[in-house]
């Protein structure tokens, strides 16, 4: 297994354009995250899911990020009419169901420039 | 709202020295904690995890604390090496059925050659 992967590693967009992230997970964890990390600060919990459900969304899901993991497997993350705020390396991290850790794998990043 | 701290922001240290790097957090009921090396614009690597139940946890030249009580971690490198330069965090996971990481900002560390 190579871990938990990214797509693309980086992007670059116009403020008011969509832009869609994708993340693969480590095959066999349930559990898929998202988080966003801005320069010089810790990443920021936004989303996860087990399966293909999403359990918690944090605040900083404004109604113009939507995160779908539709068979349980990868997931996408859209950011709708982006502004320059939104310029920031955004995370996937997996993590297994069961076990007494759950330790999570992060992957490389997108990261993300709103020009 | 737990909230994580990492002091000093930015450490620069000659090759061989020891590093210590800290990590607080304000609410001392945690399920667990997690150490990160972070290489600039990459993501995160796991370096070590830490049970509420345990005290420390090593891997080679990493030794990781936890006062639990006190609300603080120690993350411990002998040796250091050039190859150590990174940026370090700390997270913790807050209960049982609560998944979420809360990192702290992270240390920026330098190992002079």
């Amino acid at each position: 297994d190579t871990g938990v992967s990214q797509n693309p590693r980086h992007k670059i967009t116009k403020r008011g354009q969509n832009v869609t992230f994708r993340c693969d997970p480590i095959s066999e964890h349930n559990r898929l995250y998202w988080y966003r990390q801005t320069l010089g600060q810790g990443p920021e919990f936004l989303t996860y899911f087990q399966n293909e459900a999403q359990l918690e969304k944090s605040r900083l899901l404004s109604d113009r990020f939507s995160a779908e993991r539709p068979k349980g497997s990868f997931s996408t993350l859209e950011i709708q009419r982006t502004e320059q705020g939104d310029s920031a390396m955004y995370l996937c991290a997996s993590s297994q169901l069961a076990g007494i850790s759950y330790e999570q794998y992060f992957g490389p990043g997108t990261r993300l420039t709103v020009t | 709202k737990q909230e994580v701290t990492q002091i000093p922001a930015a450490l620069s240290v000659p090759e061989g020295e020891n590093l210590v790097l800290n990590c607080s957090f304000t609410d001392s009921a945690i399920y667990n904690l997690q150490w990160f090396r972070q290489d600039p614009g990459k993501g995160l690597t796991s370096l070590l995890l830490i049970q509420s139940s345990q005290r420390e946890q090593t891997s080679g030249r990493l030794n990781a604390s936890l006062d639990k009580s006190s609300g603080r971690s120690t993350l411990y490198i002998a040796a250091s090496q050039p190859g150590d330069s990174a940026t370090y965090l700390c997270a913790v996971r807050p209960r049982t059925n609560d998944y979420k990481l809360s990192f702290g900002a992270g240390t920026t560390v330098t190992v002079r050659a």
